[in-house]
């Protein structure tokens, strides 16, 4: 499958614990996107990279969130000091080309007690 | 946010029905997009239709755009149960167009 993987896709976690996030983009796609998506809501962006290069974030990201993508390819987000607001889906995207079609991963589905 | 606006908010048909949703955004915009998303999972890119097209057709989809109007709509015809999703539009703004900025979607329903 050469799609946007995501992993794990379901996280529970206590309030107060770290977790952390995995996003493979399709191979040739440079440009990696991060959404938040709460129920029965539309995805809101986070953070986007062009290659390693974290080039804009959103203002939803607070400092305890934090994001890589190291050599370019697979990226990850941490979240510290987990809220229960915090609880959502988190996708991932990529595209090849700036403002064109992107490619979703099934995402992953955080839960904070 | 800069959210969009949906309408309808949820929509039930017949199969072999026509569906049409209608979205409306804020300000001036590089392309708009559908996308698609079944129960609990990840979006599916549907269709992109650039400010300076008005219409655009993929299979059973169209899609128009009035940029006068900050409005675009899409359309599937002769629908099918496995239509039944969640649309959302999702816009890249001029100036911002690293992301894209989604409404709140339109829940479709299509019964045999």
């Amino acid at each position: 499958d050469t799609g946007v993987s995501q992993n794990p896709r379901h996280k529970i976690t206590k309030r107060g614990q770290n977790v952390t996030f995995r996003c493979d983009p399709i191979s040739e796609h440079n440009r990696l996107y991060w959404y938040r998506q709460t129920l029965g809501q539309g995805p809101e962006f986070l953070t986007y990279f062009q290659n390693e290069a974290q080039l804009e974030k959103s203002r939803l990201l607070s400092d305890r969130f934090s994001a890589e993508r190291p050599k370019g390819s697979f990226s990850t987000l941490e979240i510290q000091r987990t809220e229960q607001g915090d609880s959502a889906m988190y996708l991932c995207a990529s595209s090849l080309v700036l403002g064109a079609e992107q490619y979703f991963g099934p995402g992953t589905r955080l839960t904070v007690t | 946010s800069q959210q969009g606006e949906e309408d309808p908010q949820a929509l039930s048909i017949q199969e072999g029905e026509n569906a049409t949703m209608n979205c409306s955004y804020k300000t001036s915009i590089n392309n708009l997009q559908w996308y698609r998303q079944n129960s609990g999972r990840g979006l599916v890119h549907l269709i992109l239709i650039r400010s300076n097209e008005r219409e655009k057709h993929s299979g059973r989809l169209r899609v128009t755009l009035d940029t006068s109007k900050k409005s675009s709509s899409l359309l599937i015809t002769a629908s099918r149960a496995a239509d039944t999703a969640s649309y959302f539009c999702a816009t890249a703004y001029t100036g911002t167009a690293s992301k894209l900025t989604f409404g709140t979607g339109t829940r479709l329903q299509v019964t045999l």
